[in-house]
């Protein structure tokens, strides 16, 4: 079964620094998601796209965030200059419409 | 303001005994309604999902939820559950991004 992954599984870097969070999507798939689970708290919703641009993000996606879609397979978020409370498990989702999005495993982003 | 609220954070319970797990959402969030599992360590996997048509859904592992519009809950239940179903849960409705409940930790002992 097509399943969405994600690398790193875990990804450590000092505050202020940049990272990128890959992500695969199911190959036949046309709308991509980030959303992000700060520990212990609920899953939220951070972008979404399609047709090689944002549909739509959240008051959290601000202008240290930004994805993209660089080849036919890879779907990237890039935080610029990491904060403490950026710190979190980030999760990819696909779907080929509206309805079921299939998660990928998630990052673990640790910001120390 | 659209969301998706679980009342229980945590639910215990034993072996075999029934459980069930509640959601509510918001008549502003579109009813395309999930919920989807969290084992320890692991991503996010739904369970099961309502669309449309029959208000009752069910899951291979034996979980089923009833979309109920008039008391704007999808709640979750099994009649008989395992050691293994010891997870995190998590509702979710709308159409497009996907709107998540806080999530209810579901611990079954022996």
């Amino acid at each position: 079964e097509p399943e969405v992954t994600q690398t790193p599984s875990h990804q450590v870097t000092q505050m202020g620094q940049e990272v990128i969070l890959r992500c695969v999507p199911i190959s036949n798939h046309l709308y991509f998601y980030w959303y992000r689970q700060i520990l212990g708290q609920k899953v939220e919703f951070l972008v979404s796209f399609y047709n090689n641009e944002i549909s739509e993000k959240s008051e959290i996606f601000d202008d240290q965030f930004s994805v993209e879609r660089p080849d036919g397979s890879n779907f990237t978020l890039k935080i610029r200059s990491t904060k403490l409370e950026d710190s979190a498990m980030y999760f990819c989702a696909s779907s080929r419409g509206t309805g079921h999005q299939f998660f990928g495993p998630g990052t673990r982003l640790t910001v120390l | 303001a659209q969301s998706v609220t679980q009342l229980d954070s945590q639910v215990p319970v034993f072996e075999e005994a029934p459980v069930e797990l509640r959601c509510n959402y918001s008549s502003s969030v579109s009813v395309y309604l999930f919920w989807y599992v969290q084992y320890p360590n692991q991503g996010l996997q739904l369970l099961l999902k309502y669309l449309s048509g029959s208000t009752l859904v069910e899951s291979i592992n034996g979980f089923e939820a009833e979309f109920n519009k008039s008391q704007t809950s999808f709640h979750l239940r099994k009649p008989s559950v395992h050691i293994s179903d010891t997870a995190e849960y998590f509702c979710a409705g709308n159409t497009d991004k996907l709107i998540f409940g806080t999530g209810t930790r579901l611990q079954v002992f022996p």
